[in-house]
């Protein structure tokens, strides 16, 4: 049973480009968090989705950010036209549930470096 | 805004050692849970405490809520090198659709 699997791993982008970053979520699984990460500090929620629905996005920069979980496909999150404050450690977690009482699955990040 | 603040944001202790990590707020929380992390990769769940008052015991950690579920504590007994790692704290609000992390402990044990 695959975990929640993220990639890229890492990604270099020049400032000005475009970062996409994929998620699927564990099977069975149709809730997706994505959160932020700086070194050595704890996790900023950015967004919840669930299948085809922003449910929460009060963490996400309203500017350049978007989120997405289509029918079919991982999540995305994208960040347009990056810039050196971009570069940190993107985490997705998933949920069967929409309790938060459930454990939350990360996946293993994908590092974001702007160079 | 529900925040959660982790002390000490650093400890470095050698191998046998006992240790107690704490994670406290002026909220209220329905549910917190610990995470573990190593470097390069996810955070992963270590328990959930749902009760006020609440003790779980993980091998050689021990997990408490608060009465008032506004704090919580780790403790390791007997700390060992594979304990390294960052830990993580969050919480559930009593209203709302996510998890609030505390800054994280980033504990080093020396052999």
């Amino acid at each position: 049973n695959a975990g929640v699997m993220q990639n890229p791993r890492h990604l270099v982008r020049r400032r000005g480009q475009e970062a996409r970053l994929r998620c699927s979520p564990m099977k069975g699984h149709s809730h997706v968090y994505w959160y932020r990460q700086l070194p050595e500090e704890g996790l900023k929620f950015m967004v919840y989705l669930q299948k085809e629905n922003i449910i929460d996005e009060s963490g996400m920069p309203k500017e350049r950010f978007s989120a997405e979980f289509p029918k079919e496909g991982p999540s995305i999150l994208r960040i347009q036209q990056v810039v050196r404050g971009d570069s940190a450690a993107y985490f997705c977690a998933s949920s069967p549930s929409v309790s938060l009482n459930s454990p939350l699955h990360f996946g293993n990040g994908t590092r974001l470096t702007v160079t | 805004t529900q925040l959660l603040e982790q002390s000490p944001q650093f400890l470095s202790i050698q191998e046998g050692e006992n240790l107690t990590v704490y994670c406290n707020s002026s909220s209220v929380f329905s549910s917190l849970q610990w995470y573990r992390q190593e470097p390069g990769e996810g955070p992963v769940l270590l328990v959930t405490v749902v009760t006020g008052g609440e003790v779980k015991k993980l091998k050689r950690l021990t997990f408490q809520f608060g009465d008032a579920r506004k704090d919580s504590s780790l403790h390791i007994t007997a700390a060992q090198p594979g304990d390294t790692g960052l830990y993580l704290c969050a919480g559930a609000g009593t209203s709302g659709s996510r998890l609030t992390f505390g800054e994280g402990t980033q504990l080093t044990v020396n052999p």
